[in-house]
């Protein structure tokens, strides 16, 4: 079965550079989700996004900004990079916003130095 | 949003019987529980969801009492894989989860 694409896997920047992260979500899954996790850290969430409109934010600095395409596909921008910015990122998606089950995608594990 | 408290870390040995208890306290009407499995740099998977009472599926049961302030995750004897971050969520279809502090569990042989 299809699952949630993420890409790159994994991402080396400097300090205050920019950075783009892509998310493909399951077919029919018009829901995206994104989740910052740093090490030993539980997953924060970030921003949502249903039917290409934002849905809900949570903890998502002012230096990042997401968006959902036509296609569903949604991307990640974070800006200014900072050493605490490093951290695994997941994209999830889900057929219905809110509590549907989320599927989670492998992670693109960014290191900012 | 519902704020979920979990243990931090919990032992067990393979083939038993683990319990995770949740506590919920502020619970929403509209709110679901949702319980998620994560391994070390992995993302989380769906394991079970319920509104009340009791829901099971291939891999796990959770219990819900009628007044919905807690719940309980239980993994029928456990094997050394099952050694993972588990997580208690919950909301409804109109505000997106938020994952808290989960549960470590370690499973030992």
């Amino acid at each position: 079965a299809a699952g949630v694409i993420q890409s790159p896997r994994h991402l080396i920047k400097e300090k205050r550079e920019t950075a783009t992260l892509k998310c493909y979500p399951i077919p029919r899954h018009d829901t995206v989700y994104w989740y910052q996790q740093g090490p030993g850290q539980d997953p924060q969430f970030l921003i949502s996004f249903y039917e290409k409109m934002q849905s809900d934010k949570g903890s998502i600095p002012d230096r990042f900004s997401a968006q959902q395409f036509s296609d569903y596909h949604s991307e990640l921008n974070m800006s200014s990079l900072e050493l605490g910015d490093s951290a695994l990122y997941f994209c999830a998606s889900s057929v219905d916003r809110g509590g549907d089950e989320q599927f989670f995608g492998p992670g693109t594990r960014l290191t900012v130095l | 949003l519902a704020k979920t408290t979990q243990p931090i870390s919990m032992d067990s040995y393979e083939g038993q019987e683990v319990n995770i208890t949740c506590s919920h306290n502020n619970i929403a009407t509209n709110d679901y529980i949702t319980w998620y499995q994560q391994f070390p740099s992995q993302g989380p998977r769906f394991i079970i969801q319920g509104y009340k009472t009791k829901v099971t599926n291939e891999v796990a049961s959770l219990f819900i009492p009628a007044d919905r302030k807690s719940s309980t995750l239980s993994l029928p004897r456990v094997s050394l894989s099952d050694t993972a971050v588990y997580y208690c969520l919950s909301g409804d279809n109109n505000n997106d989860m938020r994952f808290g502090a989960g549960t470590r569990l370690t499973v030992k042989p």
